[in-house]
């Protein structure tokens, strides 16, 4: 079991409408982040949130970070093909500040 | 600008064979990460080292050692492969707590 689920596990969607990804768990982090990856490659990430309640807005997609530092969310506006990839959320429990653990992902389609 | 390498990029190994997978970092990071990833599985945390001289267990460490060779770079030993070790290896570093963790490429394992 990882410490971090990520739902859905997929997503298929048409260019233009919005998308919703959440990232739960029953620990504490003192940050979350997410990343996304492209077939091939590495995760890169996509941003930090450290406070909780915090939101975070990056062009059309915005974080959140839950107040009780548990779950964050990832919410994309109006998306387009070129959001199509792999999206990961990371996070850093409280009990170890070294320790990274990544949920299982949500693939992401936008069908043009 | 290198950032983090990974060798090899892939490997077919026998069953009972070992292999060691290198990673190096050119970013003078504290920390460094081992994860393997599966189809639906995410990222999986095998080991990881807070810094030069640690080395911790992750999620998924039996089967696996590692070596914090310097702070440069951090290998992962396979001492008898297993087909549940096919997988796609990836090696990260980070500088600290709460910040950009950078991946390499990627190291395509097959056990046979």
């Amino acid at each position: 079991t990882q410490l971090l689920e990520q739902s859905p596990q997929f997503l298929s969607i048409q260019e233009g409408e919005n998308l919703t990804v959440y990232c739960n768990s029953s620990s504490v982090f003192s940050s979350l982040q997410w990343y996304r990856q492209e077939p091939g490659e590495g995760p890169v990430l996509l941003v930090t949130v450290v406070t909780g309640g915090e939101v975070k807005k990056l062009k059309r997609l915005t974080f959140q970070f839950g107040d009780a530092r548990k779950d964050s969310s990832l919410h994309i506006t109006a998306a387009q093909p070129g959001d199509t990839g792999l999206y990961l959320c990371a996070g850093t429990p409280v009990s170890n500040d070294y320790k990274l653990s990544f949920g299982a992902g949500t693939t992401v389609t936008v069908r043009a | 600008n290198a950032g983090v390498t990974q060798t090899p990029k892939f490997q077919v190994l026998k069953t009972g064979q070992s292999m060691t997978l290198q990673c190096a970092q050119d970013m003078n990071h504290n920390s460094m990460y081992w994860y393997r990833q599966d189809p639906g599985m995410g990222l999986r945390l095998i080991y990881y080292s807070a810094s030069e001289g640690t080395t911790d267990k992750g999620e998924v460490p039996n089967g696996y050692n590692v070596s914090r060779l310097n702070k440069r770079e951090f290998s992962l030993r396979l001492e008898s492969a297993a087909p549940s070790q096919t997988s796609v290896y990836f090696c990260a570093s980070r500088q600290a707590m709460n910040t950009e963790a950078f991946f390499g490429q990627g190291t395509r394992l097959t056990v046979v």
